[in-house]
């Protein structure tokens, strides 16, 4: 079946704690993404990959940081700089060239709580 | 800048009336746009994209170049439509099938 996988579903952070979330994808997309989705705030972009093992800054990249060693696999850590991590985020992938976008495929999410 | 707004936080409308999401855009290039829905405890999902022009759900949008709007419409809206509706944009120039999103439309559908 397939499909893009974030886990977890929910995650809670201490303060001063650096986490990663999770995304796998085996769709055979070369482009991944991570959005963090606040309420009022619509989708803000926070890093993005074009092709394994190079990545790039979106609107929002301070207080994260990202790694593409695997095709599948974009993983996002919030790090403690991040200083309001609390939020939605999701994570897309979608194919690339042919000068078209065809949309994006999105997971489910993670949501990360400060406790 | 390439930016994306959509005016309406929420927007209530009665079963069988119409509905229509406004969406604005700025960018200086040829725009990819595409609106993405988001029913409750569902991931987000694309529901239309301009270049394919065509009817989903019985959602249609029209490319507006003039006024560089996307609206989405559509003529009697359905309990099942309540949902958050995000308009979004790429382009050539904003690189890399990068997405720029609006800030959504949550629209409930009254009974």
């Amino acid at each position: 079946d397939g499909g893009i996988t974030q886990s977890p579903k929910y995650l809670f952070r201490k303060e001063g704690q650096n986490v990663t979330l999770s995304c796998e994808q085996n769709l055979n997309h070369d482009a991944m993404y991570w959005y963090r989705q606040d309420p009022g705030q619509g989708l803000r972009l926070i890093y993005y990959s074009q092709i394994v093992n190079d990545f790039q800054k979106g609107d929002i990249a301070e207080g994260y940081s990202v790694s593409r060693e695997k095709k599948e696999s974009f993983p996002l850590t919030v790090t403690s700089a991040q200083k309001n991590p609390t939020a939605f985020y999701l994570c897309a992938s979608t194919l690339t060239g042919q000068g078209t976008n065809y949309g994006y495929t999105f997971g489910s999410g993670t949501r990360l709580t400060v406790v | 800048a390439q930016r994306v707004t959509q005016p309406e936080k929420l927007l209530s409308v009665f079963k069988g009336a119409p509905v229509e999401l406004k969406c604005n855009y700025s960018y200086s290039g040829s725009p990819e746009l595409f609106w993405y829905v988001q029913y409750s405890r569902q991931r987000l999902q694309l529901l239309l994209r301009h270049i394919s022009r065509e009817s989903i759900k019985g959602f249609t949008a029209d490319l507006n170049k003039g006024e560089t709007s996307f609206h989405l419409k559509k003529p009697f809206a359905q309990e099942e439509d309540s949902a958050m509706y995000y308009c979004a944009l790429s382009g050539r120039y904003y690189g890399n099938n990068r997405l720029a999103f609006g800030k959504g439309n949550q629209v409930v559908v009254i009974p």
